[in-house]
């Protein structure tokens, strides 16, 4: 089992469009969740990151984390052709560095 | 432009050969960190260098190395090259020790193993 599941897409939305992207995690001891966007050819930039349980919002984006399931979830609310990229959920703990495989996203204007 | 920077941008090479490539991390930064991407495999962390010495590792093949100099640009070494190393290599770099939460990533390197 892989210790961070994504579902890899394509997800494929018109502009405008509240988006929900999702991992799953089997490593307790993560501690800090965090959510990149990947553009094409580019390296991954950090979106947000939160600490343990809970809610986290900046500006379109609002990050969410349930320790009790051991899930993560990214909502993108009025999606823009320029959201479109590749996100990758990641985790930490214990010095240990874990990234999801990443969701392709298109926003469609 | 996240001020960290990696050279070279492509790498093409055979099998059983031995690459070198470079990460110049952010000014002020004190921690460097190496990842592989490839298709199959998602982004892997193989191993953190924070002001000269290891920190941590990842799933760092015993035919890689890596070592942080006292400038803190950092080299990641790859030897005995097989097809499965085909993959974009990245370098983050960040301020503290053990801040995986504010990594500022480099543009990557392409490494192709013929």
């Amino acid at each position: 089992q892989k210790e961070v599941e994504q579902d890899p897409g394509p997800l494929s939305v018109p502009e405008g469009a509240i988006v929900s992207l999702n991992c799953t995690y089997s490593n307790s001891a993560f501690q800090y969740f965090m959510w990149y966007r990947q553009y094409s050819r580019k390296g991954p930039e950090l979106l947000m990151y939160t600490y343990s349980s809970g809610n986290k919002e900046d500006g379109r984006f609002t990050a969410q984390v349930d320790k009790s399931s051991k899930y993560i979830s990214l909502f993108i609310r009025d999606s823009q052709p320029s959201d479109s990229a590749t996100y990758l959920c990641a985790m930490s703990g214990r010095n240990q560095f874990y990234f999801g495989t990443g969701t392709s996203l298109t926003v469609i204007p | 432009d996240s001020g960290v920077t990696q050279t070279p941008k492509h790498l093409i090479t055979a099998t059983g050969q031995r690459v070198t490539l470079r990460c110049s991390p952010r000014s002020g930064d004190l921690s460097v960190y190496w990842y592989q991407q490839s298709l199959d495999q998602g982004l892997q962390f193989l191993i953190q260098y924070y002001n000269g010495e290891e920190r941590a590792k990842g799933n760092i093949l015993e035919r890689f190395s890596a070592q942080q100099f006292p400038d803190l640009h950092s080299e990641l070494n790859l030897s005995s090259l097989e097809l499965g190393d085909s993959a974009l290599y990245f370098c983050a770099s960040s301020e503290g020790t053990s801040s995986f939460t504010e990594q500022f990533f480099g543009p990557g390197t392409r490494l192709t193993v013929l």
